[in-house]
């Protein structure tokens, strides 16, 4: 089966650096997204990788092994803001998205 | 501006009472999705479409119905609606099925069914 796994919750303080992990199962790959999602509100597009490597976009990065079937979102200078779940998808060989369970992400002052 | 829009975002309703929960986008999109979120759960795609009158069902679509009569609505439909279907919902766009760019999401319905 699909499978997508990401941690439940983490937490991290304020201007601090917090790195959250996706480890993917999947039938092909045609690459993998990370949105963020507020409580109750819509989630929204974070990043898309579909080479290996780390692609960075102001604050936040996101890596890929392929080989691996790993990624992480790492998010530096953090704030208040962004307190949220993490959502990290993978779209498969029939270009659906897989969908892990989310990261809770809590940020303390 | 380019969005998908959701009504009703909230409703509460009763058992076997039928309802309409309807989707637009203005981007033109050919594919489009519903997805229902429960805690601990993640998101789980219910129907999807990926062109006019083409509907496909996902990984919940026990107790749904979806129809794709133009290609800006996609409205989801229970016909006999349960408990088990409270639940927030999501309706999703994206330009093409094979497509690599973002989905892009309504605001979501939160639905009660007592």
């Amino acid at each position: 089966g699909q499978n997508i796994d990401q941690p439940t919750e983490m937490t991290a303080t304020e201007g601090a650096i917090v790195q959250i992990n996706c480890t993917y199962q999947t039938s092909g790959f045609n690459g993998l997204f990370w949105y963020q999602q507020h409580a109750g509100e819509a989630p929204t597009f974070l990043s898309y990788n579909v080479l290996d490597g780390l692609e960075e976009k102001g604050r936040f990065s996101s890596f890929l092994s392929r080989s691996k079937g790993y990624s992480y979102l790492l998010l530096k200078e953090l704030q208040m803001k962004d307190s949220a779940s993490y959502l990290c998808a993978v779209l498969d060989s029939n270009y659906q998205l897989i969908w892990g369970a989310g990261t809770k992400l809590i940020i303390k002052p | 501006e380019a969005q998908v829009t959701q009504n009703p975002r909230y409703l509460i309703t009763v058992t076997g009472k039928k309802l309409t929960v309807t989707c637009s986008q203005n981007m033109n999109h050919e594919y489009m999705s519903w997805y229902r979120q429960d805690p601990g759960l993640g998101l789980r795609q219910i129907y999807y479409s990926m062109n006019v009158e083409v509907t496909d069902k996902g990984d919940v679509p026990e107790g749904y119905k979806v129809s794709r009569k133009e290609k800006r609505n996609f409205p989801l439909i229970l016909e006999s609606p349960s408990p088990n279907q409270t639940s927030l919902y999501f309706c999703a766009s994206r330009s093409g099925q094979t497509d690599t760019g973002e989905l892009f999401f309504g605001e979501g319905s939160r639905l009660t069914v007592l």
